[in-house]
């Protein structure tokens, strides 16, 4: 499974756009950019994923470069429940297992 | 909607006693996957299960077993356990359409604390 690298923490102030960047510059064609978030030790929550083209959904926005070796998620309008580690998760679509890095931890402050 | 339960969600045991974490998905779901997050941690993947067989398989130590029964439920059993596993045990979800699979679903998980 390709390597990702985000930084390891982040702050964001309410009502502004967090972007948080995540590099998998070792993806090969078939893997997949998922997204998930854990609020405080509670199960992850699955956000967003794509291959190669921007998606966008009710949680969020997902930009990958033309390259694919990084992408960023974009919350438009943080709140303070947006607070929570942010892991970027790349995955080959047949395969069952989620491999966690270290992720960001994101401060949204008031 | 319905979401993954998982039961129970608490669990105190002693060194050297067995614990069995139970895991129910969300209805039609097919595949159940177990995972480990230690103190401090991301989450490990241990094991999953698709239709009832054993899908693929991580770093799960060998007193662990699990299985996914005919209602799709599951169950981790773990057995000698050392005060190491300790830890939150997240069960998720997810299913298979049309030879590519959902996103998983996670439950709220089991805080397994060994003394």
């Amino acid at each position: 499974d390709a390597k990702t690298t985000q930084p390891p923490s982040m702050d964001c102030a309410e009502g502004r756009a967090a972007n948080l960047p995540c590099n998998h510059s070792t993806i090969s064609g078939n893997e997949y950019v998922y997204w998930y978030r854990q609020i405080h030790s509670q199960g992850p929550q699955y956000i967003i994923h794509g291959l190669k083209n921007n998606e966008t959904n009710e949680m969020a926005s997902l930009i990958i470069t033309e390259d694919r070796k990084s992408s960023t998620l974009i919350l438009p309008h943080a709140t303070l429940r947006d607070t929570a580690v942010y892991y970027c998760i790349v995955r080959v679509e047949e395969t069952d297992k989620l491999i966690f890095g270290t992720g960001t931890r994101l401060q949204v402050f008031p | 909607a319905a979401g993954v339960i998982q039961s129970p969600r608490h669990l105190i045991k002693e060194k050297r006693e067995t614990a069995t974490l139970k895991c129910y998905p969300i209805p039609r779901h097919d595949t159940v996957y177990w995972y480990q997050q230690g103190p401090g941690q991301d989450p490990q993947f241990l094991i999953s299960f698709y239709e009832k067989m054993q899908s693929d398989k991580g770093s799960i130590p060998d007193r662990f077993s699990a299985q996914q029964f005919s209602d799709y439920h599951s169950e981790l059993n773990m057995s000698s356990l050392e005060l190491g596993d300790s830890a939150l045990y997240f069960c998720a979800s997810s299913l298979l359409t049309g030879g590519l699979r959902d996103e998983q679903y996670f439950g709220p998980g089991t805080r397994l604390t060994v003394t």
